[in-house]
């Protein structure tokens, strides 16, 4: 069946802009994972969403991050007024309950 | 707190055996993973190992778990060309919140040379 999708692949954007990442999950599957791959910082964990409960944002580096999941499935990642460190591959992941993860490709976010 | 390190980097001849290691702190991990990212690209599932046990082995990949010294290594056997890419380990957060997160080591290169 269909991966893990993400869009857009890449995006490039002025500092201070806002951006929207999207990321379609695998059908069926309950929890959706946001992490982020930066050279500096590694692969980091940003929110998780678990069918309707409430997220664990604990990740996120400030309050400029947000995500949305709707309807259980789509979610949305937008980063308000980025700054030149948000550049980073914004990556995707879902699962079975807390089962074993799946990736999408990832977004290549670049600050200009 | 919870904490996962690899080496940085591993250079092989073409058809030697491959092993990459990885340390982690956290005790109450449940699942260990490897996985592999190729340049521009998201991450693959390899494989990976239940905390109770202490092998798995998967065609060409072969997991060790030694829980006491809290240490994970993959081997992989006839090492190829198109092997090179960046290998993660990650261990699936335990602790109370439950949520599954992965922690994340900083990847492994591994150079495989004709």
């Amino acid at each position: 069946g269909a991966g893990v999708s993400q869009s857009p692949s890449n995006k490039v954007t002025e500092k201070g802009k806002d951006v929207e990442l999207r990321c379609d999950p695998i059908s069926g599957h309950t929890a959706l994972y946001w992490y982020r791959q930066s050279l500096g910082q590694g692969l980091e964990f940003l929110i998780y969403f678990q069918g309707n409960s409430a997220p664990d944002k604990s990740g996120l580096p400030s309050d400029r991050f947000s995500a949305e999941r709707t309807g259980g499935s789509v979610s949305t990642l937008t980063i308000q007024r980025t700054q030149q460190e948000d550049s980073a591959v914004y990556l995707c992941a879902s699962s079975h309950f807390t089962d074993t993860q799946y990736f999408g490709p990832g977004t290549r976010l670049t600050v200009l | 707190g919870e904490d996962v390190e690899q080496s940085l980097f591993l250079s092989v001849r073409e058809g030697d055996s491959s092993v990459i290691n990885c340390t982690y702190t956290d005790s109450s991990s449940t699942y260990l993973y490897w996985y592999k990212q190729e340049p521009g690209a998201g991450l693959q599932l390899l494989t990976y190992i239940f905390s109770n046990m202490d092998m798995k082995q998967d065609q060409r990949l072969t997991v060790l778990l030694n829980k006491k010294d809290k240490h994970l290594s993959l081997r992989i056997a006839d090492t190829q060309t198109g092997d090179s890419a960046i290998y993660f380990c990650a261990e699936k957060s335990g602790g109370s919140s439950n949520t599954g997160k992965l922690i994340f080591g900083q990847g492994t290169t591994l150079q495989v040379k004709p």
